[in-house]
């Protein structure tokens, strides 16, 4: 299994720019969450979704954050306008279950530098 | 979802056992303790979790004490490659998303 996988990797780009993240869950898997990692703040969760539905996005931080997940096999996480505040790693996890969900697979990160 | 609480950081001889304890004081009835780690620069790792039993996998073991306000994952033979922050995270049955503390950041030296 190629688990679950982001890309890009890294990003740096300006600030006002728009900035499109993009996570490859794990086949089978109906669960799929996005963290953002900061030093000040950790880890925190942004949104998940349940079989596509975004579930919880109290984490969003504003307007600026969207997440959709259009099909089971791909999520996409846009900061549009991207500030230099939002320069941390993004995670992306998936899971099997809507409860419990309290074995996630997380991929590598997607690190973003906003200048 | 009840706090844990957890030394900051820890070091650890390589071969030797690490104990990482965890304090959930609050925990109620359905409330689970899960396991991870996260290596510098990766994704966290799911390690292991427990519920009222002792839980052992091929990574670690889990003691949860009987009244279930502190658990200790063991590590048995340390290695230079378990160096990570390892996370203690409670959570009920029917939640349905994980939050994450600060963790303990466990050194594994020579």
């Amino acid at each position: 299994d190629a688990g679950v996988i982001q890309s890009p990797r890294h990003e740096v780009t300006e600030m006002g720019q728009e900035v499109t993240l993009r996570c490859k869950p794990i086949s089978g898997h109906n669960s799929l969450f996005w963290y953002r990692q900061t030093m000040m703040r950790g880890l925190e969760l942004l949104i998940y979704f349940n079989n596509n539905v975004p579930i919880d996005d109290s984490g969003m931080p504003e307007d600026r954050f969207s997440a959709k997940m259009p099909n089971a096999s791909f999520s996409t996480l846009k900061i549009q306008p991207s500030e230099p505040r939002d320069s941390a790693v993004y995670f992306c996890a998936s899971s099997l279950g809507s409860g419990g969900a309290g074995e996630l697979f997380f991929g590598e990160g997607s690190r973003l530098t906003v200048l | 979802d009840a706090k844990t609480t957890q030394p900051p950081s820890m070091d650890c001889a390589e071969g030797r056992a690490a104990n990482l304890p965890c304090n959930h004081s609050t925990i109620s009835g359905n409330e689970y303790v899960y396991w991870y780690r996260q290596i510098h620069s990766q994704g966290p790792q799911y390690i292991i979790h427990g519920l009222k039993n002792n839980e052992t996998n091929e990574m670690a073991s889990l003691i949860i004490t009987e009244d279930r306000k502190s658990s200790t994952l063991i590590l048995p033979h340390a290695t230079l490659r378990d160096t990570a922050v390892y996370y203690c995270i409670v959570m009920s049955g029917t939640a349905s998303k994980l939050t994450f503390g600060t963790g303990t950041r466990l050194q594994v030296t020579l």
